[in-house]
């Protein structure tokens, strides 16, 4: 199975900083990662498919890059409505698995 | 719109069973991939099965041999019969779409549904 390594799994943060979060695959998947946004209680959301691409109606400020193992996740000017839990997925091959999750609080 | 209702979670003693369902709307699910991921209280997302457009369910190690998932085109509703349950299963249960059936991410989550395993 692929494992992925998210770090930090908790960071503080305050409205307009710029936030990074960074996910590792034990080997190697392209581009096939996805990154979502989860919020107490509500399903998570896609924001950034294939490494790099925006989901429709996700703000810019959201941005993806990396390829072969390592990946980052950017939010530029975070916003109140930021302040939720981040999780890397691959889809590379089954089992699809996910990385731990980053929980994005205020500072 | 595109749309997908889990229904069927509820409280269930270890070693039972109980079947959840995955109605769609907006699109067909005999041309998508759905999965079912589950998060356990507390924790983080963990995939457990794939219902292939054209072809056969793919589980994760943790649930093979005891859930089995199914499709019913004519209802466009996607099923996961759950046997043999732990408490280790306890978990909202959500079924996704694949944005694509090459590149995969999941673009539409229903709201979740909550098996609660337990004596």
């Amino acid at each position: 199975d692929i494992q992925m390594t998210q770090s930090p799994s908790s960071l503080s943060a305050s409205v307009g900083d710029r936030v990074i979060i960074t996910c590792r695959a034990s080997q190697r998947i392209d581009s096939f990662l996805n990154w979502y946004q989860q919020k107490p209680g509500k399903a998570p959301k896609l924001l950034i498919f294939t490494a790099s691409s925006l989901q429709i109606g996700v703000p810019s400020r959201f941005s993806g890059s990396g390829s072969g193992t390592d990946f980052t996740l950017t939010i530029s000017n975070l916003q109140p409505e930021d302040f939720a839990t981040y999780y890397c997925q691959q889809s590379y091959k089954t089992p699809l698995t996910f990385g731990g999750g980053t929980k994005v609080e205020i500072k | 719109e595109v749309q997908l209702v889990e229904s069927g979670g509820g409280l269930v003693q270890p070693g039972g069973s109980l079947r959840l369902s995955c109605v769609a709307s907006g699109f067909s699910v005999t041309t998508s991939y759905i999965s079912w991921v589950r998060q356990a209280p507390g924790k983080g997302l963990e995939w457990v099965s794939v219902f292939y457009a054209g072809g056969s369910p793919s589980y994760a190690d943790s649930v093979k041999g005891r859930f089995t998932m199914s499709r019913d085109d004519s209802q466009n509703t996607l099923f996961l019969q759950m046997d043999s349950l732990t408490p280790d299963d306890t978990a909202v249960y959500y079924c996704a779409r694949d944005r694509t059936v090459t590149t995969g991410g999941f673009d539409y989550w229903g709201q979740g549904t909550l098996v609660t395993v337990s004596s």
